[in-house]
């Protein structure tokens, strides 16, 4: 089936620790996005990428890190410079201009 | 840059209509998307304004003025299913064609 996978569901960082969320596309989206929500609010934009080999910072960069060297695959890293990573993390394609965005399934990230 | 602004929280009763209100300001408006949004899911699109008027889709339409920086969704006959959370989210021409998400609207509809 075509879609946006994402990888783990639910994700435990302890103090200190760098954690990888992975996000996978078959649907050769060449836009992608990660976007973190907190309880009752929206989506804020954290990175996104148009094209392979490129990305740019959203509104709230800080603390995460990304690569995009396949048009497949855009992991997000959550550095320990991230002092409250807890959050619900959605990766999305497409979304250029007229396209809507589809979403992957999140990733529920919590501290130990 | 943009501001979005959309009601926290509605409630409405099974069968009924209700109308959830976004209103936004934007640089370089390039159209407007609605999604649905369950508990603990994944958003999913509902529909896309760029153009004045009213767009409908069965239960759901939705209508945008441009010259008022404002939209609404409609959601007729509801049912007990369409408690979510609704996301207004506005395309900017001059930030890169990206969209911004407004908080979005919890709608929950009782018996």
């Amino acid at each position: 089936d075509g879609g946006i996978t994402q990888s783990p569901k639910y994700l435990f960082r302890k103090e200190g620790q760098n954690v990888t969320l992975s996000c996978e596309q078959n649907l050769n989206h060449d836009a992608m996005y990660w976007y973190r929500q907190d309880p009752g609010q929206g989506l804020r934009l954290i990175y996104y990428s148009q094209i392979v080999n490129d990305f740019q910072k959203g509104d709230i960069a800080e603390g995460y890190s990304v690569s995009r060297e396949k048009k497949e695959s855009f992991p997000l890293t959550v550095t320990s410079a991230q002092k409250n990573p807890t959050a619900f993390y959605l990766c999305a394609g497409g979304g250029f201009s007229n396209q809507p965005q589809h979403f992957g399934d999140g990733t529920r990230l919590s501290i130990l | 840059g943009q501001n979005i602004d959309q009601p926290t929280e509605m409630t409405a009763t099974e069968g009924a209509i209700v109308q959830i209100n976004c209103t936004y300001q934007t640089s370089g408006f390039n159209g407007l998307f609605w999604y649905q949004q369950h508990a603990g899911e994944a958003p999913t699109f509902l529909s896309y304004n760029v153009l004045d008027g009213l767009e409908e889709k069965g239960r759901f339409s939705s209508f945008l003025s441009r010259s008022k920086g404002y939209s609404y969704l409609l959601l007729k006959e509801l049912q007990m299913k369409d408690s979510a959370s609704y996301l207004c989210a506005v395309i900017d021409a001059t930030n890169a064609g990206k969209s911004t998400f407004g908080d979005g609207t919890t709608l929950t509809v009782k018996p």
